[in-house]
């Protein structure tokens, strides 16, 4: 079964919001990461969490990770217009090598100036 | 500092007609290389690793190849594109190290369009 489903599959903000986008799992991980991708771009890794850790910042992100609920939640705070985007959430593949991840589908984040 | 270069960005190809898409990584040593395909509106399917020259592990069966020839080259062929086969191809590395090596830096892509 599919790891990393996110939630919602598309997300539509006034600049200045705060943007929050979800990420469920099923089995168990030992960290999960979250990812940009522009249009027609390729991704970008923004931050991973370890499954250890319950919050982690980045500058204006903010990933949260509760594994008793296998979910975790990124939040941009102050979104900007160019925080437009899809964001994917990745967990280690089961039995797969270092690096061998499963993305979700993504949500699509429109950030309206 | 690393760099992962793919090419061509873009292409349009004839049904039949056969697939060769390049990648090279360059500022680092023995990196895992992936190719992951992601199909409009989806999400990424990985569809080969490689933890070495010549080691090469298939995610998915399909109409296409890899190989790795050297180090931090990785080559996705096909010798007859099929329909299905269009979307947007991204090349990745990683570093074979744990925790750091669950960290995925990919490429800009290739958008292959088959008709």
């Amino acid at each position: 079964s599919q790891q990393g489903e996110e939630d919602p599959q598309a997300l539509s903000i006034q600049e200045g919001e705060n943007a929050t986008m979800n990420c469920s799992y099923k089995t168990s991980i030992n960290n999960l990461q979250w990812y940009r991708q522009n249009s027609g771009r390729g991704l970008v890794h923004l931050i991973l969490i370890r499954s250890n850790e319950r919050e982690k910042h980045s500058g204006r992100l903010r990933v949260t990770l509760d594994t008793s609920k296998k979910s975790s939640s990124l939040l941009i705070t102050a979104s900007r217009a160019a925080d437009t985007a899809s964001y994917f959430c990745a967990t280690p593949r089961r039995g797969g090598s270092q690096g061998n991840l499963i993305f979700g589908k993504g949500t699509k984040l429109s950030v309206k100036p | 500092s690393q760099t992962i270069h793919q090419w061509p960005a873009t292409l349009v190809q004839p049904v039949g007609s056969p697939l060769s898409l390049e990648c090279t990584v360059e500022g680092t040593s023995n990196p895992n290389l992936y190719w992951y395909r992601q199909a409009a509106g989806r999400g990424l399917q990985l569809l080969f690793y490689s933890v070495g020259i010549g080691q090469i592990s298939s995610e998915v069966p399909q109409n296409l190849s890899a190989s790795r020839p050297q180090d931090r080259q990785f080559i996705l062929s096909s010798k007859k594109l099929l329909l299905s086969d269009s979307g947007f191809y991204l090349c990745a590395w990683s570093v074979p190290r744990f925790p750091a090596g669950n960290t995925i830096y990919f490429g800009e892509g290739s958008w292959l369009t088959v008709v």
